[in-house]
């Protein structure tokens, strides 16, 4: 089973700031949080990840909580292209880490 | 390089026939993994390779799925006597496999679709 909980669904204004929630209370020490997106009738599309540090690049910024037991993804000015189903993922690095997916956020994008 | 490719993308079969899916990686990857997605669920993870080995495969659905990668190159996924229930997207992946947390950077195909009628 998926060890995040993201809420089902989201909608965000274009122009204006996505921020998705995701929690992983249950991650351990050594695990990262990555997030992919998936948009419709596609492959997921990996966005970020992080360990501790907030990580920003030129898709998204990622904020990791003190405890690590929460992130936020925030999408800085929402698209219409931007509209995809949004997941989560705790896992170890190297040869450890296969990635598990569970359902994620569809982030809907409206005009 | 032009990512991932998966071919066929559709594919309609009947019920008890054989399908085989062929994934091409990102050339200088070595690692590559299949998904299967049904609808409305995430992707679930089914089997990966390292090079030509095959380190896990114990999440394969059952002993009428199983997959190859003879080279280290491409590879293919086989569902032999296909149920209504196998219809799903097929995903393949692909990364370069090192220590930390790039390895879990996965470059996806688009996928191949199977309808079992």
């Amino acid at each position: 089973d998926a060890k995040t909980t993201q809420p089902p669904s989201m909608d965000c204004a274009e122009g204006r700031a996505a921020n998705l929630p995701c929690n992983h209370s249950t991650i351990s020490g050594n695990e990262y949080v990555y997030w992919y997106r998936q948009i419709h009738s596609q492959g997921p599309q990996y966005i970020i990840h992080g360990l501790k540090n907030n990580e920003t690049n030129e898709m998204a910024s990622l904020i990791i909580t003190e405890d690590r037991k929460s992130s936020t993804l925030i999408l800085p000015h929402a698209t219409l292209r931007d509209t995809a189903v949004y997941y989560c993922i705790v896992s170890l690095g190297g040869s450890q880490g296969n990635l598990i997916f569970g359902k994620g956020t569809k982030l809907s994008v409206k005009p | 390089d032009t990512g991932v490719s998966q071919d066929p993308r559709h594919k309609i079969t009947k019920r008890g026939q054989n399908v085989t899916f062929r994934c091409d990686p990102i050339s200088e990857h070595n690692r590559l993994y299949w998904y299967r997605q049904t609808l409305g669920q995430g992707p679930e993870f089914l089997t990966y390779f390292q090079n030509e080995a095959q380190l896990e495969k114990s999440r394969l659905l059952s002993d009428r799925f199983s997959a190859e990668r003879p080279k280290g190159s491409f590879s293919t996924l086989e569902i032999q006597r296909t149920e209504q229930g196998d219809s799903a997207m097929y995903l393949c992946a692909s990364t370069t496999f090192g220590q930390g947390a790039g390895a879990n950077v996965l470059t996806f195909g688009a996928g191949s679709r199977l309808t079992v009628l």
